[in-house]
């Protein structure tokens, strides 16, 4: 399979702890993307990555959550402190950088986190 | 900032029936980009079809269509021919033209479709 692969699936941990996902995208997209989606809600954008490196966070990433992509490969999403608001549902996407629109953003099933 | 709003939470149709689901936005640009994508239950969110705001001409791809009303920011999807593999979440989604909103999509809360046997 040569799609977008993320790991773990499905993470239960407790308050106060500190979970990690990974994201391993399309080989030769250059572009990885973040993005949370809450239960009713559609995804809601948090960082990007252009190769190695991170061009975008949005304001929604609080200083707890950072986010890594060496070398340009496969990408980490590391949550420190975890609170009950955190619960949701991590999407990884890639994409390869046109020079217009944003192309069609190829998404891994998701890691969904539960706090308790 | 740009808004998508999706103001059906949930529609059904019948199998073989025709449906349309809804999408409006909300931006000062005249050069952006709109999508619907689908996410099935428990899988990956897949693009459906896509529009450029330049182009006056509807997109099709197969039994999806879309209605682009550039002056009323108005996108809706139709899906001819309903069938069961149908049943899934629409997400409309909005890229802009230029700046920080290009290098992103902001999505509706999208609307779950269920199509009945």
């Amino acid at each position: 399979d040569t799609g977008v692969s993320q790991n773990p699936r499905h993470k239960i941990t407790k308050r106060g702890q500190n979970v990690t996902f990974r994201c391993d995208p399309i080989s030769e997209h250059n572009r990885l993307y973040w993005y949370r989606q809450t239960l009713g809600q559609g995804p809601e954008f948090l960082t990007y990555f252009q190769n190695e490196a991170q061009l975008e966070k949005s304001r929604l990433l609080s200083d707890r959550f950072s986010a890594e992509r060496p070398k340009g490969s496969f990408s980490t999403l590391e949550i420190q402190r975890t609170e009950q608001g955190d619960s949701a549902m991590y999407l990884c996407a890639s994409t390869t950088s046109p020079g217009g629109a944003l192309g069609e953003l190829f998404f891994g099933e998701g890691s969904r986190l539960t706090v308790l | 900032a740009q808004t998508v709003t999706q103001s059906q939470p949930e529609m059904s149709v019948q199998e073989a029936e025709t449906v349309t689901l809804s999408c409006t936005y909300d931006t000062s640009e005249n050069n952006y980009y709109l999508f619907w994508y689908k996410q099935p239950p428990s899988r990956q969110m897949i693009l459906v079809i896509r529009q450029e705001a330049y182009k006056q001409q509807n997109a099709t791809e197969n039994r999806f269509s879309v209605n682009f009303q550039k002056a009323a920011k108005s996108f809706s999807l139709k899906i001819s021919d309903s069938q069961l593999g149908d049943t899934a979440m629409y997400f409309c989604a909005f890229q802009g033209g230029s700046g920080a909103g290009s290098y992103q999509l902001t999505f509706g809360k999208g609307t779950k479709l269920s199509v009945i046997p």
